[in-house]
């Protein structure tokens, strides 16, 4: 069965712009998380959506948002981009929220939405 | 607060030669555990995963790991080094009632010399 899709692959946009990615979780995952990695900080978890429903979030500041739609589908949204905002955004899916074994087991990334902020 | 060590930034190994990733973390039950390999501007690919049972599990591209709960360790093993096998590697611990999130190492980049 198809993976984790995330599009676009690279982006580039300009300080001050926002920028929308898209994943599109592993049919019948309904849980999507996003992450972003840097290489001064590593992978830092950003947030989980559950039925459209946002479960958790990271510590990022409020100009990263996202949303997920009744297919599961997930869209993160950056706005006032800043240089700092590079980065590689993975997102996962799962079939489940939580931290019982079904969530854990199925939870599967994407290859990552490489943006670079000029 | 929960947290993972991979303590190697950088490791060289001869092709042919054995491999060990260190990775330790903390928490106060068994956690699920993870290993991801990423290859330059890809995503991550899981290797192995284990979430409880046989202490030494197998893996993907012949690697293993093995959970030693005394020492918090999830250390991941590769009899022999091919140089495909340069990557960055990343051990994970899976969502816990205290976290709701993955949280992974700082990642360990494996050079393979010929």
């Amino acid at each position: 069965k198809a993976g984790v899709t995330q599009t676009p692959r690279y982006l580039i946009k300009t300080r001050g712009q926002q920028v929308t990615l898209s994943c599109s979780p592993i049919s019948g995952h309904r849980s999507v998380s996003w992450y972003q990695q840097t290489p001064g900080q590593g992978l830092q978890f950003l947030f989980e959506y559950f039925s459209e429903t946002q479960r958790n979030k990271g510590n990022f500041p409020g100009r990263f948002s996202g949303r997920q739609f009744s297919n599961s589908r997930s869209e993160m949204n950056v706005s006032t981009l800043e240089l700092g905002d590079s980065a590689l955004y993975l997102c996962a899916s799962s079939p489940s929220s939580g931290t019982g074994v079904r969530a854990n087991y199925g939870y599967t990334f994407g290859s990552g939405t490489r943006l670079t902020v000029v | 607060a929960q947290s993972v060590t991979q303590p190697d930034i950088h490791i060289t190994v001869s092709e042919g030669a054995s491999l060990e990733l260190r990775c330790n973390y903390s928490y106060g039950a068994t956690p699920y555990l993870f290993w991801y390999v990423q290859s330059p501007g890809q995503g991550l690919q899981l290797l192995l995963k284990y979430f409880s049972g046989d202490t030494l599990v197998q893996g993907i591209k012949g690697f293993e790991a093995e959970f030693k709960r005394s020492q918090s360790s999830f250390n991941l093993r590769k009899p022999s080094v091919h140089w495909s096998d340069a990557a960055e590697y990343f051990c994970a611990v899976g969502p816990t009632s205290g976290t709701y999130k993955y949280i992974f190492g700082t990642g360990t980049r494996l050079k393979v010399l010929a």
